[in-house]
């Protein structure tokens, strides 16, 4: 059986930090491009940033590039997004994402907020 | 970057009725186009990729159309569990992008 568990979200101060992780399994890790896809409460989704099976490359929308990092750990089957300079419209319900399969995560919310 | 323009952004319906959803894309995509369902409280669900493939277990009711720039997602006879958002994804190239998304409403 496939499960993404994402983790890390929580409430954080208007240019703070916080790093989402997600846990793989179900499926071979390193063979698949990954993603993190947003929903802001009230609007629809955001593809936020992707990352190659190797890790080796690393895309990101226009609204977080410069202040986001994704990253993987292939030994551990481990996604990552580093958030940093967080802004209240970062606020969201995150999801990580094998797009290609169409696997994803449960969603963990992230609200900055002073 | 592709910007990936949907209509309508809201619409309603009834049981039984055909609904049609567009997306245009602002540049070519061949047809690295997907369709997603979502409703609240669930993660999104892939009904159509590569433009007009049908995801394994989605009813038969859902096609998908269009190649390029134009593309349609049909539902043939609308049923009660079909009132949704959907949106399509451009994954041809980075940054990928979804349409602003269609709010499928009972009429």
């Amino acid at each position: 059986e496939v499960q993404l568990l994402g983790s890390g979200g929580g409430l954080v101060q208007p240019g703070g930090s916080l790093r989402l992780s997600c846990a793989a399994s179900g499926f071979i890790f390193s063979s698949y491009a990954m993603n993190w896809v947003r929903q802001a409460p009230g609007k629809g989704l955001e593809w936020v940033s992707g990352i190659s099976g190797s890790g080796g490359s690393a895309f990101y929308a226009d609204s977080v590039k410069g202040r986001f990092t994704i990253s993987r750990d292939n030994s551990k089957n481990t996604l990552y997004l580093q958030m940093n300079s967080l802004r209240a419209e970062d606020t969201a319900l995150y999801y990580c994402a094998n797009l290609y399969s169409s696997y994803w995560g449960q969603g963990n919310l992230v609200t900055v907020s002073s | 970057d592709i910007q990936m323009t949907q209509s309508p952004s809201a619409m309603s319906a009834s049981v039984g009725d055909r609904v049609t959803i567009t997306c245009r894309a602002s540049q070519g995509i061949s047809n690295f186009l997907a369709w997603f369902q979502h409703k609240p409280g669930k993660v999104p669900k892939r009904l159509i990729y590569a433009a007009s493939s049908l995801q394994s277990g989605v009813p038969s009711r859902f096609s998908g159309s269009g190649s390029g720039t134009e593309f349609t997602l049909t539902i043939s006879s609308l049923q009660p569990e079909d009132f949704a958002t959907y949106y399509c994804l451009q994954h041809n190239a980075y940054p990928w992008t979804f349409g602003q998304g269609t709010k499928v409403e009972i009429k």
